[in-house]
């Protein structure tokens, strides 16, 4: 009964740093996608995918990079982290990209100094 | 201008009674129509799904949606404690583009 699982839960990071974020699920979703989730700004789509091997950004995607070597694993790379990515980070997956039933992970908290 | 807008509160109700939530949006190609509901620092899960216009109940919980007016409304009867959360709004269009309003706390005192 896992659905979707992010780790780590927390994290901080210096300026400059790099860290990935992971994702899984274990519901054989095709659909997996990142959100950033700020003050007043809602949740923001970075990253997401239809499949294995296909990713394709989203509406804040400027440093970060992701990959889809699996249908289970959706991981989210942070290549220098800035001041600006701290953020709540959700994970979600769906059975399809169009009807909108997202499962969401329970987050990952990240505080980049 | 955001394409989803929803007051983010805190809306504060006393237990029993009934809390009204809306949200007004700007694209007509808009056709999926969602609400989520988040406990703090806990993921959103998906309360309420409606396609298109019309009323959908479930127990408690009334979502509204009216394509025409491009404004949907949540409804939560005989409001309890535990239904102290935020509320996301959500839509998304036939090419699976998504949009997520702010969010509204609610706040039901005993």
């Amino acid at each position: 009964n896992a659905g979707v699982t992010q780790t780590p839960k927390f994290q901080v990071l210096k300026t400059g740093q790099s860290m990935t974020l992971q994702c899984a699920q274990d519901m054989n979703h095709e659909y997996m996608s990142w959100y950033r989730q700020d003050p007043g700004m809602g949740l923001r789509l970075i990253h997401y995918s239809v499949g294995a091997g296909i990713t394709d950004q989203g509406e804040v995607p400027n440093g970060y990079n992701v990959s889809r070597s699996t249908t289970e694993d959706f991981p989210l790379r942070l290549l220098s982290a800035a001041p600006s990515q701290t953020s709540v980070y959700f994970c979600a997956s769906s059975p399809s990209r169009v009807t909108g039933e997202l499962f969401f992970g329970e987050g990952s908290r990240l505080t980049v100094l | 201008q955001k394409e989803v807008e929803q007051d983010p509160g805190p809306l504060s109700v006393p237990e029993g009674a009934i809390v009204s939530l809306n949200c007004t949006y700007s694209n007509s190609a808009f056709q999926y129509f969602m609400w989520y509901r988040q406990y703090s620092r806990k993921g959103p899960e998906l309360l309420m799904y409606t396609y298109s216009s019309g009323n959908k109940e479930d127990g408690r919980f009334t979502a509204q949606v009216d394509k025409s007016s491009k404004y949907i409304s949540l409804f939560i009867r005989d409001s309890q404690p535990s239904d102290s959360a935020t509320y996301l709004c959500a839509m998304s269009d036939s090419w699976g583009k998504f949009q997520f309003g702010a969010g509204t706390q609610v706040v039901v005192t005993p």
